[in-house]
């Protein structure tokens, strides 16, 4: 079935890195753009990045560019969100979505966790 | 990059209608199709659907149905069940090829 499944979350340090992974599988990776969405506690959603299906052409959410670098390895049906100079308010699940088109989200993975705290 | 505006919440009687508003500018919801709406149920994921301001993905209710006018999208959902209880997230692509998300509603079953 399809299917998405994060990994890599848990808790960091104000200032440090974090590398979320995200294994795909049920359908042809390479065939969809994908994102990292983030929701912090108790809060709502929030967009960071998207990727091509090729890798070249990415963009950002204003909170997360210049720190955050995502990216994609279509032979390993992954996707990959690189997280440099946490913050505090970086605090969130992490989700790993698929576009089906026109920035509709149709599947999304369980989530991970990710705390910023000294 | 501002939140799209909802209602905080909204409650109805089962059985009753309700609509949740969505309001933007005219550099995302204003501007394009690309309106998407999500049920968020405790503990869970979001689910899509609404996309494309009025399609639903296969195995949506009927009684959900979307709409846009100008800088404002609507969600309604006609006939509520108690399992639609839950949260409601609406989107929107922007013209800076960027994605606002609202700050989502809740939705109460009486």
């Amino acid at each position: 079935q399809v299917e998405l499944v994060e990994s890599g979350g848990g808790l960091v340090k104000p200032g440090g890195s974090l590398r979320l992974s995200c294994a795909a599988s049920g359908f042809t990776f390479s065939d969809w753009y994908m994102n990292w969405i983030r929701q912090a506690p108790g809060r709502g959603l929030e967009w960071m990045s998207y990727i091509s299906h090729g890798g070249d052409a990415r963009n950002y959410a204003d909170s997360v560019k210049g720190r955050f670098i995502i990216s994609r390895d279509n032979a390993k049906n992954s996707l990959y969100l690189q997280m440099n100079t946490l913050k505090a308010e970086d605090t969130a699940v992490y989700y790993c979505v698929r576009d089906r088109g026109g920035s509709a989200f149709d599947i999304w993975g369980q989530g991970t966790m990710v705390t910023v705290s000294s | 990059q501002s939140a799209l505006t909802q209602p905080a919440s909204v409650s109805a009687s089962p059985g009753q209608s309700i609509s949740i508003s969505c309001t933007g500018t005219s550099s995302d919801i204003g501007g394009h199709i690309y309106v998407s709406w999500y049920q968020q149920q405790p503990g869970k994921a979001p689910k899509l659907i609404m996309y494309d301001v009025v399609r639903r993905p296969s195995g949506v209710s009927d009684r959900f149905s979307g709409s846009k006018s100008g800088n404002t999208a609507s969600l309604t959902i006609s006939g509520l069940q108690a399992e639609d209880e839950g949260d409601y997230y609406c989107s929107s692509f922007t013209t800076t090829n960027t994605l606002l998300f609202g700050g989502g509603t809740k939705l109460t079953v009486l």
